[in-house]
């Protein structure tokens, strides 16, 4: 079992919906969450960082770590077109520590 | 500000051959990470930098890898002789310093081994 696993895609969905992305882990040491984005042949972009349980937001962006079930989420609202790009969901233990990767999932937005 | 800035974008070679990839990290970032990303898959750590010192090279297949960061600025990423399975892109990172968890990454090398 990889430490983090991330929902098969691809995902499409119609342009003003919500989307659901979603992280499961097994190392419970896990305290730093991230999400990126990455555009095709571009390198990946932070879009949330959060520490510990919680809810972040940032605009339409929302993050959701429980860390009692090791379940990490991001919401999207309003999807647009431009959101359609992958998502790689990242963690690790401390401030200095390796970032271990999701395998990300492709979210297409249709207008 | 300028962002990471990778070299060449593109490379295809035959395998045996050496290859070699660049990077410049954004200006005052002291941490710089050299990751690999196989399609569909997330980037997986090869060696990380503090400085010119490789603090985290755990991962680098060393019989073939090699990576310098001399001046602590730039860095090069050498495959020695590149093998199919190297067929992947390259990415470089880097981050301020004690702030690893705000990594900015370059566009990435694309290489493909033939």
């Amino acid at each position: 079992q990889k430490e983090v696993e991330q929902d098969p895609g691809p995902l499409s969905v119609p342009e003003g919906a919500i989307v659901s992305l979603n992280c499961t882990y097994s190392n419970s040491a896990f305290q730093y969450f991230m999400w990126y984005r990455q555009y095709s042949r571009k390198g990946p972009e932070l879009l949330m960082y959060t520490y510990s349980s919680g809810n972040k937001e940032d605009g339409r962006f929302t993050a959701q770590v429980d860390k009692s079930s090791k379940y990490i989420s991001l919401f999207i609202r309003d999807s647009q077109p431009s959101d359609s790009a992958t998502y790689l969901c990242a963690m690790n233990t401390g401030a200095n520590s390796k970032l271990t990767f999701g395998k990300g999932i492709t979210l297409s937005v249709r207008p | 500000e300028a962002g990471v800035v990778q070299s060449p974008r593109y490379k295809i070679i035959e395998k045996k051959q050496p290859v070699a990839f660049w990077c410049n990290p954004i200006s005052g970032h002291n941490t710089l990470y050299w990751y690999l990303q196989n399609l569909g898959q997330g980037p997986e750590l090869l060696i990380r930098y503090e400085n010119e010192e490789a603090v985290d090279d755990s991962q680098l297949p060393k019989d073939r890898f090699s990576a310098e960061r001399l001046k602590g600025v730039d860095s090069t990423l050498k495959i020695q002789p590149a093998e199919l399975g190297d067929s992947a892109v390259y990415l470089c990172a880097s981050s301020p310093r004690d702030r690893d968890n705000e990594q900015f990454f370059g566009p990435g090398t694309r290489l493909t081994v033939l």
